[in-house]
């Protein structure tokens, strides 16, 4: 049974207009929490990360927001550029375990 | 500045066949892990070292051998191909066990026929 899990695996946007890409987790010992955005033939590139004694961090466009009691984080991106589009994994760790990574949600920004 | 870099990049191989996958990384990172993403199922672990001379296994880590004789390097080993190890490898590394973010290679793509 998947502990993360990203339920859409695709979503569309429209340049200019807000991303909104959700992950959901089980394991309630996890208590960090990464966005990677990976393009085509390359490696995943770290995006954000949030802790879980915070409920938002932002960076620039990109904001991830923690909803602990219901086990939920979303990672927003305002406004959408057509660069954005690539497939975005959600990962979540307990303390001193190994990063558990979810299935991922391809973004496309139409022009 | 090369980061992680993995060789070689695409890989066919017959099934029972042995290889190696090579990473490296220049950041002198202590933390080093091999995954493997196939469709659907995200990024899955397959063993991962904390330091030189130590080893773990990940979620999936049948048909895969790991050793960590220096900082630097973290070779995959195949001992005997199946097509279900048919896969998109990537090799990752950290300053520490989840003290921050995991740092990726390329991939490397393999194929078992």
């Amino acid at each position: 049974d998947q502990q993360v899990k990203q339920n859409s695996p695709s979503l569309s946007v429209q340049e200019g207009r807000i991303s909104i890409l959700n992950c959901d987790y089980t394991n309630s010992m996890f208590d960090y929490f990464l966005w990677y955005k990976k393009y085509p033939a390359e490696g995943p590139t770290f995006l954000i990360s949030i802790s879980s004694i915070k409920d938002k961090n932002e960076d620039g466009r990109f904001t991830v927001f923690l909803n602990k009691s219901a086990k939920h984080l979303s990672l927003h991106i305002v406004p959408s550029q057509p660069g954005d589009s690539a497939v975005y994994f959600c990962a979540a760790s307990a303390y001193g375990q190994n990063f558990v990574f979810g299935p991922g949600t391809r973004l496309s920004v139409l022009p | 500045n090369a980061g992680v870099t993995q060789t070689p990049k695409f890989q066919v191989l017959k099934t029972g066949q042995s290889m190696t996958l090579q990473c490296a990384q220049d950041m002198n990172h202590e933390y080093m892990s091999w995954y493997r993403q196939d469709p659907g199922m995200g990024l899955r672990l397959i063993h991962y070292s904390v330091g030189a001379g130590i080893t773990d296994q990940g979620e999936v880590p049948n048909g895969y051998n790991v050793s960590r004789s220096t900082t630097e390097d973290f070779p995959l080993r195949l001992l005997s191909a199946a097509p279900s190890q048919t896969s998109v490898y990537f090799c990752a590394s950290s300053p520490g066990h989840n003290t921050g973010e995991l740092f990726f290679g390329e991939g490397s793509r393999l194929t078992v026929l």
